[in-house]
């Protein structure tokens, strides 16, 4: 079955980038029924949306960080990236991937999820 | 942009008795972008119930969703001990384009 993996450096300095990637496995990312996306969840805190992407590269971003990220798509690889610049210790945080239903935007699959210190 | 309300914020239930979770939206959510997430600690959320009613794949019967417009409702009929967990709403808005969630409502064992 469809399966979700992030990985990428556990820490990163302050003002650095924070760099992650999601690996999608038993599927296809390229599929037109589907967005890929990231959300992050502070220590104890609920979940935030950070952004989307299709696979033809179409993005759709939080405001409140859209200054500051960038998500990507490498079809050859079946993977998407997320870089998050200028990060402070508000970003930390446990980043997870997930699949979103294109048609009614829920995600139905998620990747465990990989923990971010930002920290210097 | 659409802000979520969950309440109450935490619910201490026993095993076997109903549990009715309420997600108030600040403005009209269509019913087919409304979705509840259910989250145990160290784990990734997991999908219960998409386009406000339905069900996802393997979530047993006693989970049920409802509601329209700002009010929608998520029902766990008869609580098993492995439903004590956090419960999230999440909404997609498509103009702009964009996707909240509600900040939780923490199921706990009285």
């Amino acid at each position: 079955q469809l399966q979700l993996q992030e990985s990428g450096p556990g820490l990163v300095k302050p003002s650095e980038t924070l760099s992650l990637t999601c690996t999608v496995s038993g599927g296809s990312i390229s599929s037109s029924s589907y967005y890929w996306g990231w959300i992050r969840q502070p220590p104890g805190k609920g979940l935030e949306w950070i952004g989307s992407i299709y696979y033809s590269g179409s993005t759709y971003y939080n405001p409140s960080l859209k200054s500051r990220v960038t998500i990507s798509v490498d079809t050859s690889k079946n993977q998407f990236s997320l870089k998050l610049s200028s990060v402070t210790a508000a970003d930390t945080a446990v980043y997870y991937c997930a699949r979103l239903n294109g048609y009614r935007y829920y995600m139905d699959v998620w990747g465990k999820g990989t923990t971010v210190t930002v920290s210097s | 942009e659409i802000v979520l309300t969950q309440s109450p914020g935490t619910l201490s239930l026993s095993p076997g008795e109903r549990a009715t979770l309420s997600c108030r939206a600040s403005q009209s959510v269509s019913s087919s972008y409304l979705a509840w997430y259910q989250q145990k600690p160290g784990q990734a959320p997991r999908l219960l119930i998409y386009g406000a009613s339905s069900r996802a794949t393997g979530i047993p019967d006693r989970f049920s969703g409802s509601g329209s417009g700002t009010d929608f409702t998520l029902t766990i009929s008869r609580l098993e001990p492995e439903d004590f967990a956090v419960y999230y709403c999440q909404q997609y808005g498509s103009s702009p384009r964009f996707i909240t969630f509600g900040p939780g409502t923490k199921v706990d064992i009285k």
